[in-house]
């Protein structure tokens, strides 16, 4: 069964706008990891934040991790034509470590120039 | 430091034969997972390996099976196809495959059964 599960948005902004989207899960896990996939080809890492993080930012990207919702969102700032992207987050099973992801529906983002 | 390889990117096959996928992960890494994704389930836990052996394993039928080689290059083998088989298989790396470490991936072959 999935884990991770991403409010099923597909958002559409302007360029330069900020960009949120959710992701819950129902059991414990080690840690979350969000991932962006451009039409459908290798899934992309970004970033990783542990299941004792609150917080975590890389470049334009920040992640939040509330592990007593058991909910984490990620939020890409001053977006670009770029990130036009499927975004997906997944987790990992505490009982597995991270050889055993599960991943959520994704949310499609489409930036307008 | 080349990223994971996966191979061949793209594959047609007919229902009922047999194929194979090729993944070389990043060198160093010894852990190496198999999802499928499809528009309707979304991606997918198969199974994976380390250091030859299968740790975990999704819910997919005896017909999905792989194996990993010494120098942690994995294959997957997926026999008597079904249509429902299409989809884009992603292999993914990782170091020592333990908690907290990321899980990097290929590009993906895209299987079409007809």
């Amino acid at each position: 069964s999935q884990q991770g599960e991403e409010d099923p948005q597909a958002l559409s902004i302007q360029e330069g706008e900020n960009a949120t989207m959710n992701c819950s899960y129902k059991t414990s896990i080690n840690n979350l990891q969000w991932y962006r996939q451009n039409s459908g080809r290798g899934l992309v890492h970004l970033i990783l934040i542990r299941s004792n993080e609150r917080e975590k930012h890389s470049g334009r990207l920040r992640v939040t991790l509330d592990t007593s919702k058991k909910s984490s969102s990620l939020l890409i700032t001053a977006s670009r034509a770029a990130d036009t992207a499927s975004y997906f987050c997944a987790t990992d099973l505490e009982n597995y470590g991270n050889n055993r992801l599960a991943f959520g529906k994704g949310n499609q983002v489409v930036v307008i120039p | 430091k080349a990223g994971v390889t996966q191979t061949p990117r793209y594959l047609i096959k007919t229902r009922g034969q047999q194929v194979t996928l090729s993944c070389s992960p990043i060198s160093g890494h010894r852990s190496v997972s198999w999802y499928q994704q499809t528009p309707g389930q979304g991606l997918q836990f198969l199974f994976e390996y380390f250091s030859e052996t299968q740790r975990n394993k999704g819910n997919f039928p005896g017909r999905f099976s792989g194996r990993q080689f010494s120098n942690s290059r994995s294959e997957m083998n997926v026999s008597t196809l079904e249509l429902g088989d299409s989809a884009l298989y992603l292999c993914a790396s990782s170091n020592l495959g333990g908690k907290n470490t990321e899980a990097f991936f290929g590009q993906g072959t895209r299987l079409t059964v007809v």
